[in-house]
């Protein structure tokens, strides 16, 4: 049973525009969400969070968007950048279930094209 | 932030032996660690809960005597591969929460490949 997905495996996007990076969740428990970016042979680096209290964060050029009546959050990349090319995975936590313990979804590899 | 490391960062070993990969959090002491296991192009799979002190906590499906975790202090889990074959070839990551981070906010090692020939 596959909680949190992330249904496109991957996206091309060029240089300067915008990357929007989906993922959806079925476990309403789940109240924290994260986004981490993967380069091969190398572990996962966070890259931004959100709470359920709110419906957005931002970092920089990294905007989280959370829906939680749809269980759907998206992080949007502007501008894109080459290299922002990586896997970008969508995971999720809830004090009630798991406390630290993530689920990921299964990642979405993001090609920035010069 | 939180640096984890984690050794080695690759090994290749023959059918049958036992390999054991450490995980330390360099900078802050964890008294909780993880370990996930990648396979090619799929998502981390979270394997085991690992406790200072304490019985680690196996997700379901995963052998803890195939799998042996220790933490035996607050900066070092050790995650063995006992009797190890080709299928337990993988990708495997451990992370660290640091007391006092934000929720679920985990720092991740670089990741041990394991090679079975």
């Amino acid at each position: 049973d596959q909680q949190v997905k992330q249904n496109s495996p991957s996206l091309s996007v060029q240089e300067g525009r915008i990357s929007i990076l989906n993922c959806d969740y079925t476990n309403s428990m789940f109240d924290y969400f994260l986004w981490y970016k993967k380069y091969p042979a190398e572990g996962p680096t966070f890259l931004i969070s959100i709470s359920s209290i709110k419906d957005k964060n931002e970092d920089g050029r990294f905007t989280v968007f959370l829906n939680k009546s749809a269980k759907h959050l998206s992080l949007h990349i502007v501008p894109s950048q080459p290299g922002d090319s990586a896997v970008y995975f969508c995971a999720a936590s809830g004090w009630e279930t798991s406390g630290s313990r993530l689920t990921f979804g299964e990642g979405t590899q993001l090609t920035v094209n010069p | 932030g939180a640096v984890v490391s984690q050794h080695p960062s690759w090994v290749i070993c023959k059918s049958g032996t036992s390999v054991k990969i450490e995980c330390r959090s360099l900078d802050f002491q964890a008294t909780t660690m993880f370990w996930y296991r990648q396979f090619p192009k799929q998502s981390l799979m979270l394997m085991a809960t690992s406790n200072e002190g304490s019985k680690a906590t196996y997700e379901q499906g995963v052998e803890k005597d195939k799998f042996l975790i220790n933490h035996a202090s607050l900066t070092l889990s050790t995650l063995t591969v006992t009797s190890a074959h080709p299928e337990d070839s993988s990708f495997y990551i451990c992370s660290a929460r640091s007391e006092g981070a934000d929720t679920g906010e985990l720092f991740f090692g670089e990741g041990s490949r394991l090679t079975v020939l």
